[in-house]
């Protein structure tokens, strides 16, 4: 079953616009990570937030964590064509659970 | 590149045969998780092998198999192919610790069930 569920599937923007990609998650996590997949090939890590932690940033990725909301999201800022690729949110649970991730959302920046 | 490698990169079979898939870890990883992905979903956890050892397994039939090496490469085998089976197979490797750790994933095997 998926748990994370990225909102929206599809999102096309132009060279040098920001994107924001949404993730709602249904029970209680211990982190949540996101990943980034070029064109049906193998999925490169992004980045991870504890859920003691509220906002991370790494490069031009800035993640936000809400647990009261169950959500996160993603924002890349200025996009390049280069970021064009489906991107994953993936949770667990407490108990050392495995990851669960989400169907992702496709992005696609028009240089 | 995350230096975990994967053969073959497709294979095509049909209804009723066995596959073997093969990952050689990240150096220093000695923790392996296997994933399936169909078309336009997310990656489904399949199990993970830590030091040789099935170590937690998701929601598949135990027509899926696996082995982890001393050198910590491991297989996939699935027997008993079906249509459904048609995915992207993906292995990770991580750091010892727990299911959820940072995975770090090979490109993939396309498996194509006729």
């Amino acid at each position: 079953s998926q748990q994370g569920e990225e909102d929206p599937q599809a999102l096309s923007i132009q060279e040098g616009e920001n994107a924001t990609m949404n993730c709602s998650y249904k029970t209680s996590i211990n982190n949540l990570q996101w990943y980034r997949q070029n064109s049906g090939r193998g999925l490169v890590h992004l980045i991870l937030i504890r859920s003691n932690e509220r906002e991370k940033h790494s490069g031009r990725l800035r993640v936000t964590l809400d647990t009261s909301k169950k959500s996160s999201s993603l924002l890349i800022t200025a996009s390049r064509a280069a970021d064009t690729a489906s991107y994953f949110c993936a949770t667990d649970a407490p108990g050392n659970t495995p990851l669960v991730f989400g169907k992702g959302t496709r992005l696609s920046v028009i240089a | 590149e995350t230096g975990v490698t994967q053969s073959p990169t497709h294979l095509i079979k049909t209804r009723g045969q066995q596959v073997t898939l093969r990952c050689s870890s990240q150096s220093g990883h000695n923790t392996v998780s296997w994933y399936q992905q169909a078309l336009g979903q997310g990656p489904q956890f399949i199990f993970q092998y830590y030091r040789e050892e099935e170590n937690g397994r998701g929601n598949f039939p135990p027509r899926f198999s696996g082995l982890q090496f001393p050198n910590y490469s491991s297989e996939l085998n699935v027997n008993a192919l079906e249509l459904d089976d048609s995915a992207l197979y993906l292995c990770a490797s991580s750091l010892p610790g727990t299911r959820s750790d940072t995975q770090y994933f090979g490109p993939g095997t396309r498996l194509t069930v006729l």
